[in-house]
């Protein structure tokens, strides 16, 4: 089955930074790869997300690129702001099975 | 449009004891999740719900964890005989199919004591 691993764990960046935090796949049937963020106490809400047919996905500071030949996929985040403080968890699923996510990366924004 | 509610938003119950959680999807998705989050961890997968019918059962921790969902709509999730290792957050998520988005719930605290 599926096997998505995320890095880093953690990750302190000074605000206005830009912070990417990447995830590998196993299963090369994956299609669909999407990214969530999660504030404390909260519930985990999609963020961006993107299938294997486009390479790369923009929604104003916030990028995802994919690399189906190496099986990783990246979020970047650019000019970071305080607020963009949470833990981001990415996923992978291909069209008959569940989502499988990372173990996730916990981001702090340093004002 | 309303989005995934769960209920109870917190639940404190003593050790050994049955608990009930209930989850309501939105309206005409057709797949179910529930997770587990122990504080400051990462979300466990314990079943998913095709309609009525669960596909993966993989993640239930033990068989003190069933889960139904009847209609194609609303799902419980029992635990039976709560240990102090149950306690976590329960999340619910649902999606119009596979693959898709997933909208989560705001959770269930559940705390055995």
């Amino acid at each position: 089955g599926e096997n998505v691993e995320q890095h880093p764990s953690t990750l302190s960046v000074q605000e206005g930074d830009s912070a990417v935090i990447k995830c590998t796949y196993s299963d090369s049937a994956s299609n669909y790869f999407p990214w969530y963020k999660q504030e404390l106490g909260k519930r985990p809400q999609l963020i961006i997300d993107i299938r294997s047919n486009v390479g790369e996905k923009k929604d104003q500071r916030i990028a995802v690129t994919l690399n189906k030949t190496a099986k990783h996929f990246s979020l970047h985040i650019t000019e970071t702001q305080p607020e963009d403080s949470a833990v981001y968890f990415c996923a992978a699923s291909n069209n008959t099975d569940k989502l499988i996510f990372g173990t996730g990366t916990r981001l702090q924004v340093f004002p | 449009g309303a989005g995934v509610s769960q209920s109870p938003s917190n639940k404190v119950t003593e050790k050994g004891k049955d608990v009930e959680l209930r989850c309501d999807p939105i309206s005409g998705h057709t797949a179910l999740y529930w997770y587990r989050q122990s504080l400051g961890q990462g979300l466990e997968f314990l079943i998913y719900f095709q309609g009525n019918s669960a596909p993966d059962k993989s993640g239930l921790p033990s068989d003190r964890f069933s889960a139904e969902r009847t209609g194609g709509s609303v799902s419980t999730l029992t635990i039976q005989r709560t240990q102090q290792e149950d306690s976590a957050v329960y999340l619910c998520a649902s999606s119009l199919g596979l693959p898709d988005t997933q909208y989560f719930g705001p959770g269930t605290r559940l705390t055995v004591l």
